[in-house]
């Protein structure tokens, strides 16, 4: 199956400073990279995804980049706030949809005011 | 999105007994999934939960320790049996939600084995 490492495992920064999540992937036929947000208690809730027909993607103060050569895509938060606080899991499908997700070991990211 | 329930959230149970957790749907859904999340740890895929058909399950994992039932479009259980305390877990359902074929999870179950 698909191995998706994850770094850092803990990240702090200052509120409005911006926080950069790395994954690398190890099957090359992944097409599918969604980001997860899990507050404590709480299940994991979807932020941010991205197909391999596109190398970016944004919403707001999220954004992914993902670079198919590489086998690597990135989580990048600008303007952080207190409530981005969270564990932020990356994950890879083999395939368009995002049937058998297979999930990065998760980041602690914790914003400091 | 759909809206995704469990049942139960959570429980307390001896060694060697056996659980169900089931998973409602508020719409049809093709694909469903359940994972495994240990405590402070990421979320492992078990199995895919195929309508009309037995599940797929992944490595590690087989039907003995984890049967699962899929008898519609917008159910599925997922049964933990002979638990020992390694099996202490969250336990998720997820879905692919049409028309993005995004995945998303219900809240969890919460499984302490004493």
């Amino acid at each position: 199956g698909e191995n998706v490492e994850q770094h850092p495992s803990t990240l702090s920064v200052q509120e409005g400073d911006s926080a950069v999540i790395k994954c690398t992937y190890s099957d090359s036929a992944s097409n599918y990279f969604p980001w997860y947000k899990q507050e404590l208690g709480k299940r994991p809730q979807l932020i941010i995804d991205i197909r391999s027909n596109v190398g970016e993607k944004k919403d707001q103060r999220i954004a992914v980049t993902l670079n198919k050569t590489a086998k690597h895509f990135s989580l990048h938060i600008t303007e952080t706030q207190p409530e981005d606080s969270a564990v932020y899991f990356c994950a890879a499908s083999i395939g368009t949809g995002a049937n058998n997700l297979f999930f990065g070991t998760g980041t602690r990211l914790t914003v400091i005011p | 999105s759909a809206v995704i329930s469990q049942k139960p959230s959570r429980d307390i149970c001896q060694r060697g007994t056996s659980l169900t957790i089931q998973c409602q749907v508020d719409s049809q859904v093709t694909m469903m999934f359940w994972y495994r999340q240990q405590p402070g740890q990421s979320l492992t895929l078990i199995a895919t939960a195929n309508q009309g058909s037995e599940a797929t399950y992944e490595s590690g994992f087989v039907i003995d320790k984890f049967p699962i039932s899929r008898p519609n479009l917008t159910f599925s259980t997922l049964t933990v049996s002979n638990m020992s305390p390694e099996d202490s877990s969250i336990y998720l359902c997820s879905v692919e939600d049409p028309p993005w074929r995004e995945q998303f999870f219900g809240p969890g179950t919460r499984l302490t084995v004493l």
